[in-house]
């Protein structure tokens, strides 16, 4: 069973800190990303990684940076918190082979103040 | 550009009344379109992709290139049916484009 762990379910921190999501999967997969989720807007792709020490941007990268130093981890990096980037973060890995299917984290809630 | 819309946020039903979730898309090659759904406090999962042809949960959903729709439907709505559902679209390869969501709620 695919399992997708990411490291903090509730987050608060202050505009300006820097802040880091870390996410963890157990599947060997090649393929990680990161999602912001926000009501009205859906799923929107910040960045995603192909493979270690590769990445790529979404859809909405300003403002996010990316670590992918080793296969199984991906990190998603706010240099500056702002309050605008208050949302829910989801992570999810997939394999290699093309099968359209990803498996999610279950999210961190992050609340800029 | 790809884009998939889904122009209700929320869907209301009564338990036993069918069920259908719209879907549309933008994209101009051949699409891969998927539904992934979202049950309280779990974690977001594929329900079905429109390759497999396949129903889940009772669920099927038919692509339809002409209207460049893939519609998520049931017959007869569960109250267990009740979650947030996301259309989403890829061109090839793995990264998704997902809609804004549907919030469907099925009463007794």
């Amino acid at each position: 069973d695919v399992k997708v762990t990411q490291s903090s379910r509730y987050l608060v921190k202050r505009t300006g800190e820097k802040v880091f999501l870390e996410c963890v999967q157990d599947m060997d997969h090649e393929n990680m990303f990161w999602y912001r989720q926000d009501p009205g807007l859906g799923l929107r792709l910040i960045y995603f990684s192909y493979d270690v020490k590769m990445k790529e941007k979404g859809d909405i990268p300003e403002g996010y940076s990316v670590s992918r130093e080793k296969k199984e981890r991906f990190s998603l990096i706010l240099e500056s918190a702002s309050t605008n980037q208050t949302s829910m973060y989801l992570c999810a890995s997939s394999s290699g082979g093309y099968t359209g299917e990803l498996f999610f984290g279950e999210g961190s809630r992050l609340t800029v103040l | 550009a790809q884009r998939v819309t889904q122009p209700e946020k929320l869907l209301s039903v009564f338990k036993g009344a069918p069920v259908e979730l719209k879907c549309n898309y933008s994209y101009s090659g051949s699409p891969e379109l998927f539904w992934y759904v979202q049950y309280s406090r779990q974690r977001l999962q594929l329900l079905l992709r429109h390759i497999s042809r396949e129903s889940i949960k009772g669920f099927t959903a038919d692509l339809n290139k002409g209207e460049t729709s893939f519609h998520l439907k049931k017959p007869f709505a569960q109250e267990e049916d009740s979650a947030m559902y996301y259309c989403a679209l890829t061109g090839g390869g793995n990264k998704l484009t997902f809609g804004t969501g549907t919030q469907l709620k099925v009463e007794l």
